[in-house]
């Protein structure tokens, strides 16, 4: 199975620590989101990425979050000095552009825990 | 900002039945996509139908369809002849162009056997 792969699966940290996650998308997909999903709530944008540029990012995005796709492949999202209100699931989701009615792929998620 | 809304936050059906989860949306645009995601307990996103805005013909796939009434702004989604393994939270989203997906609230389904 060759679709969009997210490492690690579970994360639990302590308040104020930082954590990274990865995201690998579906091979030749140009195209990577993130969302955030909260318990009992729809996923929530993140931010986007194009090849290794990143076009929009959300307001939810504040400045303690960064995201990377170097070389347009794989891509990180990095949390600095975590807060208990960002526990959720980090949601990775990759299409191609094809103009007309491309269709995002999610992969399995990252579950956050800040303690 | 367009907004997604699902007005049944659950819905149970009895297995071989037909359900219909509703979705409305704001808009302003009259180019855009619709889609019904499944998200089955503790697994990934999938996506279960979509439907193109220009396109009057409602989509259908296998036992899932929908009803697009886009003057109204109304997205329901349809699944026939209900199956044990349906159980799962549905989102309705929308898509403008190549940017991100705005969710709804999610519609958790039980299938009653």
């Amino acid at each position: 199975d060759t679709g969009v792969s997210q490492d690690p699966r579970h994360k639990i940290t302590k308040r104020g620590q930082n954590v990274t996650f990865r995201c690998d998308p579906i091979s030749e997909h140009n195209r990577l989101y993130w969302y955030r999903q909260t318990l009992g709530q729809g996923p929530e944008f993140l931010t986007y990425f194009q090849n290794e540029a990143q076009l929009e990012k959300s307001r939810l995005l504040s400045d303690r979050f960064s995201a990377e796709r170097p070389k347009g492949s794989f891509s990180t999202l990095e949390i600095q000095r975590t807060e208990q209100g960002d526990s959720a699931m980090y949601l990775c989701a990759s299409s191609y552009s094809s103009g007309r009615g491309e269709t995002q792929y999610f992969g399995p998620g990252t579950r956050l825990l800040v303690l | 900002a367009q907004t997604v809304t699902q007005s049944q936050p659950e819905m149970s059906v009895q297995e071989a039945e037909t359900v219909t989860l509703s979705c409305t949306y704001d808009t302003s645009e009259s180019d855009y996509y619709l889609f019904w995601y499944k998200q089955p307990p503790s697994r990934q996103m999938i996506l279960v139908i979509r439907q193109e805005a220009y396109k009057q013909q409602n989509a259908t796939e296998n036992r899932f369809s929908v009803n697009f009434q886009k003057a109204a702004k109304s997205f329901s989604l349809k699944i026939s002849d209900s199956q044990l393994g349906d159980a799962a939270m549905y989102f309705c989203a929308y898509r403008e162009g190549a940017q991100k997906l705005v969710f709804g609230q999610g519609t958790r389904l039980t299938i009653n056997p």
